[in-house]
């Protein structure tokens, strides 16, 4: 059972767009930053967004994140089947001392 | 170009020992914080340990902590993970990857390795 709680899946057909929910606690969350990470199958994560909204050089502005209280959202517009892959939401915890994750969404474009 | 390059995975026994390492490159090293970040086969991402940029401060998973050792070695540019009683649960892709700023708190990792694979099985 994964601290932050996301969606195990997501669907949407090419151009579409689709929203990806983390939703965690005022440990996580709710006093800290939140970063997304895109896994392509049988690669490393990479970072996507940061710092709740922000984009790394490179990352498409398809690509969007926004946070609210103790949850966060990551937004992709204009969906591409390229961008089929699982994505992590990650925030610090103060009460754990660690990084929390997400379980992962698993996004299929169909 | 960032890069981070994992060794030291492999078939261990329960209860046996086994020591990972990272050698980074392409970044000023003692700047950044790192992380050791795994994945269990078909599973999702857990967070296992940090250390600032001077190992001035080490954060450890509860998962983790009293058997693994994270350490760094600013003149050769590398980081290491020594694990010790290691268990079934254990298994896992390990990563290695750079924090955003000095610390491994707050900000993040905004760049990984491609991952170590380590095996514990009889």
């Amino acid at each position: 059972q994964s601290v932050l709680t996301q969606p195990p899946s997501a669907s949407g057909t090419p151009g579409q767009s689709v929203t990806i929910s983390c939703s965690g606690s005022s440990s996580n969350i709710g006093s800290n930053i939140v970063n997304w990470y895109q896994q392509l199958p049988g690669t490393a994560p990479k970072l996507l967004i940061y710092f709740n909204d922000h984009r790394p050089s490179g990352v498409p502005d398809r690509f969007s994140g926004s946070k609210s209280g103790t949850s966060a959202s990551l937004a992709i517009s204009g969906l591409q089947s390229e961008d089929e892959a699982d994505y992590y939401c990650a925030a610090w915890d103060d009460s754990l001392n660690g990084w929390v994750f997400g379980g992962g969404t698993k996004l299929t474009v169909l | 170009e960032v890069q981070l390059v994992e060794s030291g995975g492999g078939l261990v026994q329960p209860g046996r020992s086994l020591r990972l390492s990272c050698a980074a490159s392409g970044f000023t090293f003692d700047d950044y914080g790192m992380h050791w970040v795994r994945q269990a086969p078909g599973k999702g991402l857990e967070w296992v340990s940090g250390i600032t940029w001077n190992s001035g401060s080490k954060g450890y998973a509860d998962s983790v902590k009293g058997r693994f050792t994270i350490s760094r070695d600013n003149a050769k540019h590398s980081l290491h993970l020594q694990m010790n009683s290691l268990r079934a649960e254990d298994t896992a892709l390990y990563y290695c990857a750079k924090a955003t700023y000095s610390s491994f708190d707050y900000w993040g990792i905004d760049f990984w390795g491609q991952g170590t694979l380590v095996t514990v099985s009889s």
